[in-house]
């Protein structure tokens, strides 16, 4: 079936970095832009970055430009999310998050279960 | 960027009542508004997407319905199982694809 899973989180120092990995499966990968959102514990959804099917735009959120860093490898079927100067404020749950596509109005369709990032000394 | 605001923030309703959530964007997003349903502890899930469109398998007791900046999200008949917090979310032109605060839905 049509899964997401992430894995690389876990327990880092301000300033050090981390990379989080999301292995897709079940569908045709390199034909979906993915995007990273991410959820502080008891806060909303902050849309952090997206990545376009072929890898030939990224964006980001402001909170995160210059310090995080989104890529795909379409022959492996994975997503990255290189996170570099962590911060306290990046503390979240991390969802790696498939688009669908104009045929659903570019929404969020499929959704990993999370891998929980935590910044602190 | 485009900011969304939704409201209420919280609501508690009755199982069987009509509930309903509204979303504003600040500047017109045409239909490009998506809706998601999170159940504690677990993944958000896509439930409408272009305003008004229900995703497959998604119960007919759930609607969207706004263009521009004004959209509303209406449970017909709530049901116990239907507690959960529902954001929507913009998705006009580029990027950042911004979220609403959340609506934590409870029962009374």
């Amino acid at each position: 079936q049509v899964q997401l899973v992430e894995s690389g989180g876990g327990v880092v120092q301000p300033g050090r970095s981390l990379r989080l990995s999301c292995a897709a499966s079940g569908f045709t990968f390199s034909s979906y832009g993915m995007h990273w959102v991410r959820q502080a514990p008891g806060k909303g959804l902050e849309w952090v970055a997206v990545i376009w099917y072929d890898g030939s735009n990224k964006y980001y959120a402001d909170s995160v430009k210059g310090r995080f860093t989104i890529s795909r490898d379409n022959s492996k079927n994975t997503l990255y999310l290189q996170m570099n100067s962590l911060r306290a404020e990046d503390t979240a749950v991390y969802y790696c998050v498939r688009n669908c596509g104009g045929d659903c109005g570019y929404a969020f369709d499929i959704w990993g279960q999370g891998t929980m990032v935590t910044v602190s000394s | 960027d485009i900011q969304m605001t939704q409201s209420p923030s919280s609501l508690s309703a009755s199982v069987g009542d009509r509930v309903t959530i509204t979303c504003q964007a600040s500047q017109d997003i045409s239909n490009y508004l998506n809706w998601y349903q999170q159940k504690p502890g677990k993944a958000p899930k896509f439930l409408i997407y272009d305003a008004s469109n229900l995703e497959t398998g998604v119960p007919s007791r759930f609607s969207g319905s706004g263009s521009g900046t004004d959209f509303t999200f209406t449970i017909s008949s709530l049901q116990p199982e239907d507690i959960a917090t529902y954001y929507c979310q913009q998705y006009d032109n580029l990027p950042p694809y911004t979220f609403g605060q959340g609506t934590k839905l409870e029962i009374k």
